[in-house]
């Protein structure tokens, strides 16, 4: 099946800070997805991005299908951005998402 | 936010004991799907369903049983409650396969 990395895995920032996230997968996909984890537990959809570029505010998000990757980034980072950011694939024809294994993202005042 | 509920949001049970875990959704979304979270392993897929009595399994099925009898309703069984099934379940609905929205989650621990 296919492989999902993120990196990095632990990132500390201060407020205020830029930074960015790394996926790379290992097959062509036909949807690539971000998401944040809050310290909650509660999953948010950052972005449905299998090629291109969106923004959303201060993050924003690029996939290069071609060459296997996604960036994630977050500009003005705010304490509220702290948790695990995931990225996930779902590569040929099935619905079977894959997740990576996260960036855990802690934003200090 | 999309209208996904999952029952009960915390449960303790004993080994051996059957559980059952609910996701309900008010979005008529088609594929609805069960992930297990655990730490070292990220989101992994228990199964999913792709319409109304048709599911199928995901990469850890293991252990595990699922209905769909009605669109807006996906259960979870664990026949036999075992300490490895100790997670935090998460349901996710998909309007077309594409962006998937998560439940709350519900967290099982299993003695």
């Amino acid at each position: 099946g296919i492989q999902v990395e993120q990196s990095p895995p632990d990132l500390i920032l201060q407020e205020g800070a830029n930074s960015t996230l790394r996926c790379n997968f290992s097959d062509s996909v036909n949807n690539l997805q971000w998401f944040h984890q809050n310290p909650w537990g509660q999953l948010i959809n950052l972005f449905y991005i299998p090629s291109g570029t969106k923004q959303n505010g201060r993050l924003s998000a690029t996939t290069v299908a071609t060459e296997r990757y996604s960036l994630l980034y977050i500009s003005s980072s705010q304490t509220t951005d702290s948790g695990v950011y995931f990225c996930a694939v779902l590569g040929g024809s099935n619905y079977k998402l894959t997740f990576g294994k996260g960036t855990l993202l802690t934003v200090n005042p | 936010d999309a209208g996904i509920t999952q029952s009960p949001r915390h449960k303790v049970t004993e080994t051996g004991t059957p559980v059952t875990l609910r996701c309900h959704q008010t979005e008529n979304h088609r594929y609805m799907y069960w992930y297990r979270q655990d730490p070292g392993h990220g989101l992994r897929l228990i199964h999913y369903s792709y319409g109304v009595k048709d599911t199928d399994k995901g990469e850890v099925s293991d252990g595990y049983s699922v209905s769909r009898s009605k669109t807006e309703d996906f259960l979870l069984t664990l026949e036999s409650a075992t300490s490895s099934q100790t997670s935090v379940y998460f349901c996710a609905i998909s309007e077309r396969a594409d962006t998937q929205y998560f439940g709350p989650g519900t967290r099982l621990t299993v003695l």
